[in-house]
């Protein structure tokens, strides 16, 4: 199994531009997510999803979309990027996203907005 | 809402020197679940260690060992006979129990010089 895979690993972006980073999993779990990572800041959740069809909003949404048309993958889309969200993106998955489960993290993706 | 506190940023050793690490939680849920996660200079994040609001029983792993307490909403994480390899960024995490939507700190560096 490859686990949870990310690409591209970095990306420089204008502002106003925008892009998808993709996340993959092939371990046929149910839940997957988003969060950033800025320094002293930790990680913040930004979507999730708890199978194809359903996401929703976590902690810090405003800026990006996302969407999950099957249960392998869950792209995060910035329509307009700002160097706000310069920022390291991580990707993660869980079996079947109760409370108890391990979460699996992607690489990480590295984002810079100029 | 559910909140995690690392109140220590960034912590130094010598070699072989033990080092505590403190994550103080809240929230509201009766079950609840805790992690560790470290994250060395190559970026990735690393899984150390879930334990269950259920569980205080203390664990130890090698070098590592937890000190989960309910009366004090802590669950810190002491490293004996710290190595340069020690050297990371460590995350204490929660989630609670409906989804695996996880809390993070904000992270303490920890450095061990030789």
């Amino acid at each position: 199994n490859a686990g949870v895979t990310q690409t591209p690993k970095f990306q420089v972006l204008k502002t106003g531009q925008s892009m998808t980073l993709q996340c993959a999993q092939d371990m046929n779990h149910e839940y997957m997510s988003w969060y950033r990572q800025d320094p002293g800041m930790g990680l913040r959740l930004i979507h999730y999803s708890v199978g194809a069809g359903i996401t929703d909003q976590g902690e810090v949404p405003n800026g990006y979309n996302v969407s999950r048309s099957t249960t392998e993958d869950f792209p995060l889309r910035l329509l307009s990027a700002a160097p706000s969200q310069t920022s390291v993106y991580f990707c993660a998955s869980s079996y079947s996203g109760q409370g108890s489960d391990e979460q699996y993290f992607g690489p990480g993706t590295r984002l810079t907005v100029t | 809402a559910q909140k995690v506190t690392q109140a220590q940023t960034e912590i130094s050793v010598v070699e072989k020197e033990d080092v505590t690490l403190d994550c103080v939680y809240e929230t509201r849920d009766t079950t609840y679940y805790l992690f560790w996660y470290k994250q060395p200079p190559s970026g990735e994040l690393v899984f150390l260690i879930r334990r269950n609001s259920f569980d205080e029983q203390n664990e130890i792993s090698g070098r590592y060992s937890w000190n989960f307490q309910k009366s004090t909403s802590s669950f810190n994480f002491t490293i004996t006979a710290s190595q340069v390899v020690d050297s990371a960024v460590y995350f204490c995490a929660l989630s609670e129990r409906r989804y695996s939507t996880l809390t993070f700190g904000k992270g303490t560096m920890l450095l061990v010089s030789p």
